[in-house]
This record gives structure tokens, C-alpha cells and sequence, in this order.
């Protein structure tokens, strides 16, 4: 089975520090992983993906997120917060082996940049 | 380009009543899916198309069905509401099945259901 933790539920930061959204996954095979956004009353938007080759890997908005096989981690990065990056990011991982038409979320992490 | 749009925006919903949120997108993508958005439980599948004519359980589809008569809507019904089926729902495409490539998930502006 596969699963992805998200351990905070809330994330606090000041505007122009560096943030980190951090992710867990548990998978048998090798993971596709990704992380997604959404602002208040909207759908989930697509920030980034890890297939394979490089472990940092850049997305939009200028997050990127790197992959760590040993931890079995792909946190969320950002250098320098801005207050419109307040909003809710999900994780979400595939597991390849399984063939399991599925992706499973986090619970989500709530990121918010205070000015 | 709309994308995928859902409708109604909202609705409240007397228990027992039969419900229909329609999902329609205009994309061409062979795949679609439906969630449930939960606090504290993130999004969970609740039934899926990998293309039309054919539909798939996720991980809760009870009292829940969908229908997939062609690529571009995706409804799903509620027979007989429950208030354990009060949640914000999206509904999600992506070009190709997820389990054949590594396409995103692109996601419509979600139904806030409350069932009374």
C-alpha cells in the first residue's frame, strides 16, 4: 500500500524567510511524487513533480522540492516566502509497482507568510 | 479554455434526497476522477474513469455512483444522502490513466455539500 504523511499541520513563516513544507512517503516500488496547491474556495493546482533524474526539482512560483530516497522525504522549499503563497499544500504520492490507478494526498499543510 | 467546471457551487441537501453534482470538462482528457475533501483527512477517491464507457471504485465509494457516457462529463450521484457525506467535492482530469503515465491531476473549483 502506499501512503504519504504530511506531519504539520500548520506552518508559520515571515515574509521573505526561507520555507519548508515537509512530506513523507511509503511505497513498495518507486515513487512518482507530487505537490499541489489550493487557495481558499478554489480546486487543487499542480505545483511540481519528482519522476526520476535529478532530486531537486523546480516547479512554479519558484518552489522546488527535493527528493530523498534514504528518508523516504520530498519537501517543499521555497527561498523566500511571500504572503501570497499563504494556502494549503497537499503531497501526494504513486507507487509505480503496484499499478495502482491511484494517487494517495497528505492531509494537507497549511502555510501561512506573515508580512 | 474553461477547463473543468462543477456544478452546483453549493448546496444543502435533506437526508434521504437524491443528489447529482455534475462535472463537465473540455480538455479532450480521457481520465477523470472524483474526490471528497475532509479536514484532516485531505482528498480521498471516491470513484474514477479512465476513459469513457468505463469507471472504476476508489477508496470510498460507498453510496456514491458516477457514469462516464462520454470524454467530456463526469457526474456523480448521491441515491439517498447522508450527513456523513456533508464535504466539499472536486472533481479531477488528466490527459491519460493515471496507472500508464505520470500525468497531474487538473482539478475543478469543487461543490461544498452539506446534508442535513
Amino acid at each position: 500500500a502506499q501512503s504519504v504523511a504530511q506531519p504539520e499541520d500548520q506552518v508559520n513563516v515571515a515574509e521573505g524567510n526561507p520555507l519548508t513544507v515537509k512530506c513523507t512517503y511509503s511505497v513498495s516500488g518507486n515513487p512518482y511524487l507530487f505537490w499541489y496547491v489550493q487557495y481558499p474556495n478554489r480546486g487543487l493546482q499542480f505545483l511540481l513533480k519528482y519522476i526520476t533524474g535529478d532530486n531537486l526539482v523546480k516547479g512554479s512560483y519558484g518552489f522546488e522540492a527535493e527528493f530523498n530516497k534514504s528518508q523516504t522525504s520530498f519537501h517543499l522549499k521555497k527561498p523566500s516566502a511571500l504572503v501570497s503563497d499563504s494556502a494549503l499544500y497537499f503531497c501526494a504520492v504513486r507507487d509505480m509497482k503496484t499499478g495502482y490507478q491511484k494517487v494517495t494526498f497528505g492531509t494537507g499543510t497549511k502555510l501561512q507568510v506573515i508580512p | 479554455i474553461a477547463g473543468i467546471t462543477q456544478a452546483p457551487t453549493s448546496q444543502i441537501l435533506a437526508a434521504g434526497r437524491r443528489m447529482t453534482l455534475r462535472c463537465t470538462q473540455d480538455m479532450r482528457h480521457n481520465a477523470m476522477y472524483w474526490y471528497r475533501q475532509d479536514l484532516g483527512l485531505g482528498l480521498r477517491l471516491i470513484h474514477y474513469s479512465n476513459t469513457a464507457g468505463t469507471t472504476g471504485k476508489g477508496e470510498v465509494p460507498d453510496g456514491y455512483s458516477v457514469s462516464r457516457a462520454n470524454t467530456d462529463d463526469f457526474p456523480l450521484t448521491l441515491a439517498s444522502a447522508v450527513p456523513s457525506q456533508t464535504s466539499v467535492y472536486f472533481c479531477a482530469s488528466s490527459p491519460h490513466a493515471l496507472g500508464q503515465t505520470t500525468d497531474t491531476q487538473y482539478f475543478g473549483p469543487g461543490t461544498r455539500l452539506t446534508v442535513l
